[in-house]
């Protein structure tokens, strides 16, 4: 069983659409990170969380520390953010990050 | 652009044999993480390294190894190759480490034949 659990694996939308992307975990991590992965396979870090919430954008990721589960909003969603969502974790102590297996969303005009 | 480089983008080999992926690291970064993107396992972490010195291990294979030079730029070797080996292999760099923001190279897609 993977550490970081990701649902939905697969997601498909129509532009305009609100998004969220959810990741939980098995542990008491010391950070939360979200990356994109886009469809020609460049990785962008979209945020860093450790407790609370963060907007950039359209984005907006927030994190809950007690249920151990963090999510991914995409408002007003684009055909541009087609792309690979992975969520990784870690924990205190350790430079390591644990990565879940990544949802793949795709936002249809 | 990341301000991360890797090289090559693709390398085709056969097993048995040994290769070499280099990675320069944004202009001021100390940190370089390698990880390895597989179908299967999806990403993995595999080492960092900090100002020349290996900070953090990962699922890193013994047949591979990887060091960062005084100029900071970093090597991974990868010998004996297997089938199983053909991935994609990222490099990224950070200021620090632990929770900058990592900032990723373009990828070298390995294909073992």
């Amino acid at each position: 069983k993977n550490e970081v659990e990701q649902s939905p694996q697969n997601l498909t939308a129509q532009e305009g659409e609100f998004i969220t992307i959810n990741c939980s975990y098995s542990v008491g991590i010391s950070a939360l990170h979200w990356l994109q992965q886009h469809p020609g396979g460049g990785i962008v870090s979209l945020f860093m969380l450790s407790s609370g919430k963060k907007k950039h954008g359209r984005l907006i990721a927030t994190i809950n520390i007690q249920e151990k589960h963090s999510s991914l909003h995409i408002t007003a969603s684009h055909p541009r953010d087609s792309a690979v969502y992975i969520c990784a974790v870690r924990w205190g102590g350790s430079e390591k990050l644990v990565f879940g297996k990544g949802m793949k969303l795709t936002v249809n005009p | 652009d990341s301000g991360v480089t890797q090289t090559p983008k693709h390398l085709i080999t056969a097993t048995g044999q040994r290769v070499t992926l280099r990675c320069s690291p944004r202009s001021g970064d100390l940190s370089v993480y390698w990880y390895q993107q597989s179908l299967d396992q999806g990403l993995q972490f595999l080492i960092q390294y900090y100002n020349g010195e290996e900070r953090a291990k990962g699922n890193i294979l013994e047949r591979f190894s990887a060091q960062q030079f005084p100029d900071l730029h970093s090597e991974l070797n990868l010998s004996s190759l297997e089938l199983g080996d053909s991935a994609l292999y990222f490099c990224a760099s950070s200021v620090w480490g632990g929770d900058d923001t990592q900032y990723f190279g373009p990828g070298t897609r390995l294909t073992v034949l």
